[in-house]
């Protein structure tokens, strides 16, 4: 069984419609979560940082983690046809980019 | 454009061959990071550098791989005699030092093995 858990997808829905995409993990020692949006042919590119649990807004992205139950999940708002991408989650139990632990990523297709 | 910058962005070599891929980060970042994606999977940390000192490796990276940054600023990863499993796009990234610093990756380089 992998550390970090991601549905591949992909995942379709219709433009405006919030999406939610989730981790889970079986890591009790992570505590900084990340997710990254990755374009066709791109690098990952980082979104939502969240050190903790607990809930982190920007914009049309929500954040949330539940330690208690080891899942992380990311909600869009408002759903467009440019947030079609790879979604990838990843985490650490310190804070250092070289160990992280990602997940496979989850294809999101935004419908017009 | 201040961001990182891979080259080539693509590698077509024979198996056995031996590739280098470069990187050259963002200027103020000290910290340097290659990584190994596959399709369908996150990326796989390969090796790390802060200035021009390589501070962690994988224990995945076998002997044929080997990374330089000299005088802390480009990299250069290298792969001897390739394999078919080396097949995969080799991501670099740089982050300043710091708590809760973010890391920017470049655009990647494929390589494709045949």
């Amino acid at each position: 069984q992998k550390e970090v858990e991601q549905d591949p997808g992909p995942l379709s829905v219709p433009e405006g419609a919030i999406v939610s995409l989730n981790c889970t993990y079986s890591n009790s020692a992570f505590q900084y979560f990340m997710w990254y949006r990755q374009y066709s042919r791109k690098g990952p590119e980082l979104l939502m940082y969240t050190y903790s649990s607990g809930n982190k807004e920007d914009g049309r992205f929500t954040a949330q983690v539940d330690k208690s139950s080891k899942y992380i999940s990311l909600f869009i708002r408002d759903s467009q046809p440019s947030d079609s991408a790879t979604y990838l989650c990843a985490m650490s139990p310190m804070d250092s980019n070289y160990q992280l632990i990602w997940g496979a990523g989850t294809k999101l297709i935004i419908k017009p | 454009d201040t961001g990182v910058s891979q080259d080539p962005r693509h590698k077509i070599t024979k198996r056995g061959q031996n590739v280098t891929f470069r990187c050259d980060p963002i200027s103020e970042h000290n910290r340097l990071y290659w990584y190994r994606q596959t399709l369908g999977q996150g990326p796989e940390f390969l090796t790390y550098f802060q200035n021009e000192a390589q501070l962690e490796k994988s224990r995945l990276l076998s002997d044929r791989f080997s990374a330089e940054r000299p005088k802390g600023s480009f990299s250069t990863l290298e792969i001897q005699r390739t394999e078919q499993g080396d097949s995969a796009m080799y991501l670099c990234a740089s982050s300043q030092r710091g708590v809760g610093t973010e890391a920017f990756f470049g655009q990647g380089t494929r390589l494709t093995v045949v």
